[in-house]
């Protein structure tokens, strides 16, 4: 597609709740980035992924955040048993390659949690 | 540790006027990238302009202007003849390899 497309644009769920973001990149795209922003603040890095490599996880803030990306394209963000500091934006950023390009990103989903 | 530090939380600006918002970092690679990204309230970041660690030369796109000073670890924004589109949230960012940082943000805004 011309740009990053995250679905959906705005969720609200109830506490205890599993949801799933997703993230369609820009084709060709092999780079693929999820970032969280809490109401007014930076962007808190959360997973990376590369191709086929196995993706970089270091930034996930506990076990109840997973994500996978099937067929090196469109990755989705699951977020088991939701808890209130779970509510932020959640961005999703991609590249062409490994390197020195900036990101482009989606418009971000917004979560809350009732 | 990467770290990317905005210290400004607010910045004001009267229309036409121009203002700088500051950025340091740390780091102990010698070659990587900086960006400077605009988050209007859309929530949609956009690329504002990007500096190569290699290159002396300040990057310039039109109205936006960095001063870069690597021994310093500094990369602050200009934005000359401010406009009241340029109202956002603006965060600086520093990319080595894979992954990039981003500072916690400035929120520029711009009085008529």
């Amino acid at each position: 597609g011309a740009g990053v497309s995250q679905s959906p644009s705005n969720k609200v769920t109830e506490k205890g709740k599993d949801v799933e973001l997703r993230c369609d990149p820009i084709s060709g795209h092999t780079a693929l980035y999820w970032y969280r922003q809490s109401l007014g603040q930076g962007l808190e890095f959360l997973i990376y992924f590369q191709g086929n490599s196995a993706p970089d996880k270091s930034g996930l803030p506990s076990d109840r955040f997973s994500a996978e990306r099937t067929g090196g394209s469109v990755s989705t963000l699951t977020i088991q048993r939701t808890q209130q500091e779970d509510s932020a934006v959640y961005l999703c950023a991609s590249t062409p390659r490994r390197g020195k390009d900036g990101y482009t990103f989606g418009s971000g989903t917004r979560l809350t949690v009732v | 540790a990467q770290t990317v530090t905005q210290s400004q939380p607010e910045m004001s600006v009267q229309e036409a006027e121009t203002v700088t918002l500051s950025c340091t970092y740390d780091t102990s690679e010698s070659d990587y990238y900086l960006f400077w990204y605009k988050q209007p309230p859309s929530r949609q970041m956009i690329l504002v302009i990007r500096q190569e660690a290699y290159k002396q030369q300040n990057a310039t796109e039109n109205r936006f202007s960095v001063n870069f000073q690597k021994a310093a670890k500094s990369f602050s924004l200009k934005i000359s003849d401010s406009q009241l589109g340029d109202a956002a949230m603006y965060f600086c960012a520093y990319r080595p390899n894979n992954d990039m940082r981003f500072g916690a943000g400035t929120r520029l805004t711009v009085k008529p």
